[in-house]
């Protein structure tokens, strides 16, 4: 079993929709969970980093933690044809590896 | 600022030759790290230096090999080429490693026929 498991997709949904994006994960010391959004042929680059539980809103993405069900999601509002990519969840303990997920291709159709 | 550099970015190998993957930053972090990407699995770690001279392995440290003289460089060197290393290889770098931002590179493109 992977300790980070998510859908790799593709989802495909219509501009101005909710997009919902999910992963979940195997261990409990996990406490820092970030995600990483890829453009074809790019780096990965950071979108969201939340520590513990809750969640965190920036603008349009809100990143959020449940660790009791260890599952972290994203949810893009307003989805726009830019925010097609490929979404990367990933996390660690607090130490100096970090573990993705193996990222869900979105496409966002205008 | 430059950010994360990688050179090569394309790279046909064939099997049993080496090679060396370039990393740099300016940034000035402490922690770099190789990551190589396939379909389906994500990013999964291969080595990483939380300082120059400070090397380990990651998750997938097989048939690779890597050193940090200086704070700016991370190579990552091929001993034997093999078909199963065909695969998208990035660099990143962080202030930190815990839990804090990671900046990738570009990517190199290695395919070992």
């Amino acid at each position: 079993q992977k300790e980070v498991e998510q859908d790799p997709g593709p989802l495909s949904v219509p501009e101005g929709a909710i997009v919902s994006l999910n992963c979940t994960y195997s261990n409990s010391a996990f406490q820092y969970f970030m995600w990483y959004r890829q453009y074809s042929r790019k780096g990965p680059e950071l979108l969201m980093y939340t520590y513990s539980s809750g969640n965190k809103e920036d603008g349009r993405f809100t990143a959020q933690v449940d660790k009791s069900s260890k599952y972290i999601s994203l949810f893009i509002r307003d989805s726009q044809p830019s925010d097609s990519a490929t979404y990367l969840c990933a996390t660690d303990t607090g130490g100096f590896k970090t573990i993705f997920g193996a990222g869900t291709r979105l496409f966002v159709k205008a | 600022n430059a950010g994360v550099t990688q050179t090569p970015k394309f790279q046909v190998l064939k099997t049993g030759q080496s090679m060396t993957l370039q990393c740099a930053q300016d940034m000035n972090h402490e922690y770099m790290s190789w990551y190589r990407q396939d379909p389906g699995m994500g990013l999964r770690l291969i080595h990483y230096s939380v300082g120059a001279g400070i090397t380990d392995q990651g998750e997938v440290p097989n048939g690779y090999n890597v050193s940090r003289s200086t704070t700016e460089d991370f190579p990552l060197r091929l001993l034997s080429a093999a078909p199963s290393q065909t695969s998208v290889y990035f660099c990143a770098s962080s202030y930190k490693g815990q839990g804090t931002e990671q900046y990738f590179g570009p990517g190199t493109r290695l395919t070992v026929t």
